[in-house]
C-alpha cells in the first residue's frame, strides 16, 4: 500500500501569512495527487486535483505542486476562512490514500 | 446540481453488519466517467477510504477493511451501498458517501453531509 505522510501536524499563522503543506508519498505517484480543506462537522471539500489543477471555484491564492512523491500545498496570503484542516489524497491503481492532516490554526 | 445523501442507522450493536445507503440525486449514477466511493473520519481523526464502486458494480476496496466491506449498486434507485461485518467500537465514525471523479485525475468532488455511526451495545 502508498502511504502518504504530511508535515507539519499542524501550523500556527496570521492572516496574510503564507503556509506550507508537505505530503510525501511512499512510492511515485506521478502527479495522483489531490489537496482537500475540511472544516468542523463538514464534508471535505476538493481545492486541487492532478497535483496542481484548481478545482473550479477555488480562490487563487491556493496553489499545489510536485510530482512523483514530494508534493506541495501553498496558501499565499491566509485568509480568515482557510482557518481549517487540509489533507492530501493519492489513487495509485485505483487504492486511495489519504494523508493524516494538517490542521492549520490561528496564532 | 449533483447531490448526495447518506442513510442508515445510527447505532449499530457490536459484532452485527453496518448498513448504509447513498442516494444520489440530481444526476445519473450511470455515468461513465465517476466512481462513487465511501470515506469513514473516526471521531477526532483522518479521513480513511473504505472503498469505491462503478456503476457497473465493479469494486476496489481498503486492504485494511476488505475482509468486512460489501458494497453494491443499484441503478435503477440511483443509490449505492456499504456493508461492513462484524463491526466493534473501532468502527464508530462519520461515513461519507462521495463522488470520484476520472475527469479531475480521482479527485472526490462532491461529497455527502456524511452520517454518525455508533458502535455500541
Amino acid at each position: 500500500d502508498i502511504q502518504m505522510t504530511q508535515s507539519p501536524s499542524s501550523v500556527s499563522a496570521s492572516v496574510g501569512d503564507r503556509v506550507t503543506v508537505t505530503c510525501r508519498a511512499s512510492q511515485g505517484i506521478s502527479s495522483w495527487l489531490a489537496w482537500y480543506q475540511q472544516k468542523p462537522g463538514k464534508a471535505p471539500n476538493l481545492l486541487i486535483y492532478a497535483a496542481s489543477t484548481l478545482q473550479s471555484g477555488v480562490p487563487s491564492r491556493f496553489s499545489g505542486s510536485g510530482s512523483g512523491t514530494d508534493f506541495t500545498l501553498t496558501i499565499s496570503s491566509l485568509q480568515p476562512e482557510d482557518f481549517a484542516t487540509y489533507y492530501c489524497q493519492q489513487t495509485n491503481s485505483f487504492s486511495v490514500t489519504f494523508g493524516q492532516g494538517t490542521k492549520v490554526e490561528i496564532k | 446540481q449533483l447531490q448526495l445523501q447518506e442513510s442508515g442507522p445510527g447505532l449499530v450493536k457490536p459484532s452485527e453488519t453496518l448498513s448504509l445507503t447513498c442516494t444520489v440525486s440530481g444526476g445519473s449514477i450511470s455515468t461513465s466517467s465517476y466512481y462513487w466511493g465511501w470515506i469513514r473520519q473516526s471521531p477526532g481523526k483522518g479521513l480513511e477510504w473504505i472503498g469505491n464502486i462503478y456503476y457497473s458494480g465493479g469494486t476496489y476496496y481498503n486492504p485494511s477493511l476488505k475482509s468486512r466491506v460489501t458494497m453494491s449498486v443499484d441503478t435503477s434507485k440511483n443509490q449505492f451501498s456499504l456493508k461492513l461485518s462484524s463491526v466493534a467500537a473501532a468502527d464508530t465514525a462519520v461515513y461519507f458517501c462521495a463522488r470520484l471523479s476520472q475527469l479531475l485525475h480521482y479527485g472526490f468532488d462532491i461529497w455527502g453531509q456524511g452520517t454518525v455511526v455508533t458502535v455500541s451495545s
